[in-house]
């Protein structure tokens, strides 16, 4: 059975700091890994993904995930946090042949100026 | 820039009722979803569907659930006789890809509350 962790609920990072959240995962075969964020009564909105190749993963507004099959996880992160990125991100994962994803129970990342 | 609409923003009703949840995919996607989250929980695969047809579902998605595409553009989902842990906040979304999980559109989401 597929299985995605987020330990944190809550990441602190001042404005202009570098950004981390963590993900790990737990899927029988090769993983699709994805980062949705979710602004307040909006809907979750795609950042990246990865499904094969270069394990360092570039996505929209600057953030970037690196996927380590030996540490079976797919790290969030971004060189120097905005305000504007608080927001709840949530880490997925998919296997092919199948459409669905599951996801993690969200981190909430609060950037302070 | 193309994106998915859903109807209603909120409902309220009573347990025991039934409620239409409504979804325009963007229009040329093959694959359509639905998720749910409960207030402060995770995101929750409900069902999907290619083709006129429910390609997957969950343990979730039984009976009291159906999903169809009346018109060749909306895609609803019933939930024939709700109940109270029916109350979450469910989510429409679509995917242009063909195989795979691949990236999923979602749109903005229907409460629904359930008394």
């Amino acid at each position: 059975a597929q299985s995605v962790a987020q330990p944190e609920d809550q990441v602190n990072v001042a404005e202009g700091n570098p950004l981390t959240v963590k993900c790990t995962y737990s899927v029988s075969g090769n993983p699709y890994l994805f980062w949705y964020v979710q602004y307040p009564n909006r809907g979750l909105q795609f950042l990246l993904k990865y499904i094969t190749g270069d394990n360092l993963v570039k996505g929209s507004y600057g953030f970037e995930a690196e996927f380590n099959k030996s540490q079976t996880s797919f790290h969030l992160k971004k060189p120097s946090a905005l305000v504007s990125d608080s927001a709840l991100y949530f880490c997925a994962s998919g296997v092919t042949g199948f459409q669905k994803l599951v996801f993690g129970t969200g981190t909430r990342l609060l950037v302070s100026p | 820039e193309p994106e998915v609409t859903q109807t209603p923003s909120h409902q309220v009703t009573q347990m025991g009722q039934e409620v239409i949840l409504r979804c325009v995919p963007i229009s040329n996607h093959l694959y359509f979803y639905w998720y749910r989250q409960i207030l402060g929980q995770k995101v929750e695969f409900l069902v999907s569907f290619y083709n006129n047809e429910i390609s997957e579902k969950s343990e979730i998605f039984d009976d009291q659930f159906s999903v169809e595409r009346p018109d060749g553009s909306n895609f609803t989902l019933k939930i024939r006789s709700t109940k109270l842990e029916d109350s979450a906040m469910y989510f429409c979304a679509s995917s242009p890809t063909s195989s795979g999980p691949g990236e999923l559109f979602f749109g903005e989401g229907s409460r629904l509350t359930v008394l």
